[in-house]
């Protein structure tokens, strides 16, 4: 069974930082493209980052570019995000997926984690 | 760029049948989909991918009352013998150049 297992969210203040972590079983986590999703209170789901299979190609919306960095540890398992000078906006549940195709080069999501919630406030 | 353009809204009765829309940006109509849904106060949930030909691949444990199909730009999932648990919000999602993904903005379905 695929397991998703997001931790790191929190309670911040605007302008700080906080590393999100996702732990992923029962599939082999190196093979896969893997992202980050984020719903807002009461908004839909928006697309936040991906990283390729061996980590060497990072990808971001326009919204969190040059704040998050997205990156990967495939003998752990793990996958990380890296947020920087959180915003108020940036207050959200933040969800690790994985693509559906094995040495994939794009994202079809299969299988979501139960997301870590981020709120940025002051 | 893609973008994935769905109605805010749809109802149907208990027991009815019901198809949702999502349709791609000029430009994307051969692009494969995939639609996961979000019951209320839960995680998003993977249903299945929709390939522009129509066939799509479910997810484990997905009932066979959800389906989906294409034309065109178009790729549909209808959802039949309606039952209270389908009450949820319904996104489609897709990705373009390198990886960005994509979301529509999602339909919430109700239930009568």
């Amino acid at each position: 069974e695929v397991l998703l297992s997001e931790s790191g969210g929190g309670v911040v203040q605007p302008g700080g930082s906080l590393r999100l972590s996702c732990e992923a079983s029962g599939f082999s986590f190196n093979r896969y493209v893997m992202t980050w999703v984020r719903q807002g209170p009461g908004r839909g789901l928006e697309w936040v980052s991906a990283i390729s299979v061996s980590g060497d190609k990072t990808f971001y919306a326009d919204s969190v570019k040059g704040r998050f960095t997205i990156s990967r540890d495939n003998l752990k398992n793990t996958l990380y995000l890296q947020i920087y000078s959180l915003r108020v906006d940036d207050t959200a549940l933040y969800y690790c997926a994985k693509d559906v195709t094995p040495g994939g080069t794009g994202m079809l999501i299969d299988n979501w984690g139960q997301g870590t919630l981020v709120t940025v406030s002051s | 760029q893609l973008v994935l353009t769905q109605s805010p809204s749809a109802s149907a009765s208990l027991g009815a049948s019901v198809k949702l829309t999502c349709t791609l940006s000029s430009g994307h109509s051969d692009y494969t989909i995939a639609w996961h849904q979000q019951q209320p106060e839960k995680g998003p949930r993977f249903l299945m991918s929709l390939r522009s030909d129509g066939s799509h691949r479910k997810g484990d444990g997905i009932p066979d009352r959800f389906s989906g199909s294409s034309s065109g730009a178009e790729r549909y999932l209808t959802i039949s013998s309606l039952q209270s648990e389908d009450e949820a919000v319904y996104y489609c999602q897709a990705w373009y150049t390198g990886i960005h993904v994509v979301f529509g903005g999602g339909t919430k379905l109700t239930v009568l």
